[in-house]
């Protein structure tokens, strides 16, 4: 199994701070996918950076990605109280094969 | 706006029932998948679908069943319920074709069996 194991599992901080998770994964990837899952908007797509690729921007969201050590990170910045959900790496493509996810817990 | 809806939000079921998960996405993608989500395990696939009446097994078929009749439509179906089968179901869709990664999911089913 390609299966992410995500870094820290859990995660508690202040709005306005950043928030980093780290991913590893196993196998070689075309390329990778984080998504975030909360009790709102339920799972969704966040970003997703291709092999080739070293790092990527969408909004507050940084991701970059080393193929080298079979890792990426996701940086979000300027944290909201909103940002509370769990993250996913995803690897695969038909078949996506998720990480256990980093809780991210942002306090106002 | 993209979206994929799901017949329930919570189930509760009795052992040995047969369970139908419905779950229907109006954005005419071919590609449809169940996953499911226990706490520890992250989301494990158990069956997908990539197209009308096309199914293929996902990494934990076992005690499942799908069907694909319509291309909005994707069933999952527990012939004979267990209580190991207690967990949140989600299902998501995907338009096929390379330049396409991105699943839609439904906002799941957390099935309960007694």
């Amino acid at each position: 199994s390609q299966q992410g194991e995500e870094d820290p599992q859990a995660l508690s901080i202040q709005e306005g701070e950043n928030a980093t998770m780290n991913c590893s994964y196993k196998t070689s990837i075309n390329n990778l996918q984080w998504y975030r899952q909360n009790s709102g908007r339920g799972l969704v797509h966040l970003i997703l950076i291709r092999s080739n690729e070293r790092e990527k921007h969408s909004g507050r969201l940084r991701v970059t990605l080393d193929t080298s050590k079979k890792s990426s990170s996701l940086l979000i910045t300027a944290s909201r109280a909103a940002d509370t959900a769990s993250y996913f790496c995803v690897t695969g493509f038909q078949k996506l094969v998720f990480g256990t996810g980093t809780r991210l817990l942002v306090s106002p | 706006d993209v979206k994929v809806t799901q017949s329930s939000r919570y189930l509760v079921k009795r052992t040995g029932e047969k369970v139908f998960l419905e779950c229907v996405q109006d954005m005419d993608h071919e590609n449809m998948f169940w996953y499911r989500q226990d706490p520890g395990l992250g989301l494990r696939l158990i069956y997908f679908s990539y197209d009308v009446k096309m199914k293929e097994k996902g990494d934990i078929p076992e005690g499942y069943s799908v069907s694909r009749e319509k291309k909005e439509r994707f069933s999952l179906i527990l012939e004979s319920a267990s209580t190991n089968q207690t967990s949140m179901y989600l299902c998501a869709s995907r338009r096929t074709g390379l330049s396409y990664n991105e699943q839609f999911f439904g906002p799941g089913t957390r099935l309960t069996v007694l």
